[in-house]
């Protein structure tokens, strides 16, 4: 079973390039996110989408835009790339969200895209 | 806004236990969350607990809850090398926000 798959595992970029960090997940799942890790921050929330068709901030959405392409795909752009955006992506999906009302969800995670900005 | 803490290191003797504590804003949540991250690896869900309850136990796992000091921890007994990882605790935000905020991660390091 693939899962959650994201594409590159690694880049590199000059600052003011763009790209375009891919996911894609094969459990049929509504909603998916993208999230940074930078040591001793943690996991931060960049966007996420509850379901195909709509896409939502985090809490550290500047610099970045996302698609939902279909509800398979989720990709992360960044249009100009800065120094300060060097860290670990990665993506996840669930099959629902994780609010109130909802069972325990779990979140399955990608390997990551290891991104440096030089 | 909606917080998670954690504190980052943890060293421990092999066959000893290990506790990570973990201390949270949002009281609403009805479900907690810890995941394990591996070196070079994405993160997997190690268990959960409801927020009716005060303690989970599963295998080598123990997680309590302290709602009222919004204190949650988890217990690895007889931690063995293979538990050496980063371990995250994780709250729901905001209830029907749809978002999982996470801790900055304890990293357990499990020494012979």
């Amino acid at each position: 079973n693939a899962g959650v798959t994201q594409t590159p595992k690694f880049q590199v970029l000059k600052t003011g390039q763009s790209m375009t960090l891919q996911c894609a997940q094969d459990m049929n799942h509504n909603s998916m996110y993208w999230y940074r890790q930078d040591p001793g921050m943690g996991l931060r929330l960049i966007y996420y989408s509850a379901s195909e068709g709509t896409t939502d901030k985090g809490e550290v959405p500047n610099g970045y835009n996302v698609s939902r392409l279909n509800k398979r795909e989720f990709s992360l752009r960044l249009e100009s790339a800065a120094p300060s955006q060097t860290s670990v992506y990665f993506c996840a999906s669930s099959e629902a969200g994780f609010g109130r009302a909802t069972p325990a969800t779990e979140a399955f995670f990608g390997q990551g895209t290891r991104l440096t900005v030089v | 806004g909606e917080d998670v803490e954690q504190s980052l290191f943890l060293s421990v003797r092999e066959g000893d236990s290990s506790v990570i504590n973990c201390t949270y804003t949002d009281s609403s949540s009805t479900y907690l969350y810890w995941y394990k991250q591996e070196p070079g690896a994405g993160l997997q869900l190690l268990t959960y607990i409801f927020s009716n309850m005060d303690m989970k136990q599963d295998q080598r796992l123990t997680v309590l809850l302290n709602k009222k000091d919004k204190h949650l921890s988890l217990r690895i007994a007889d931690t063995q090398t293979g538990d050496s990882a980063i371990y995250f605790c994780a709250d729901p935000s905001g209830g029907g926000y749809n978002k999982l905020i996470f801790g900055a991660g304890t990293r357990l390091a499990v020494h012979p």
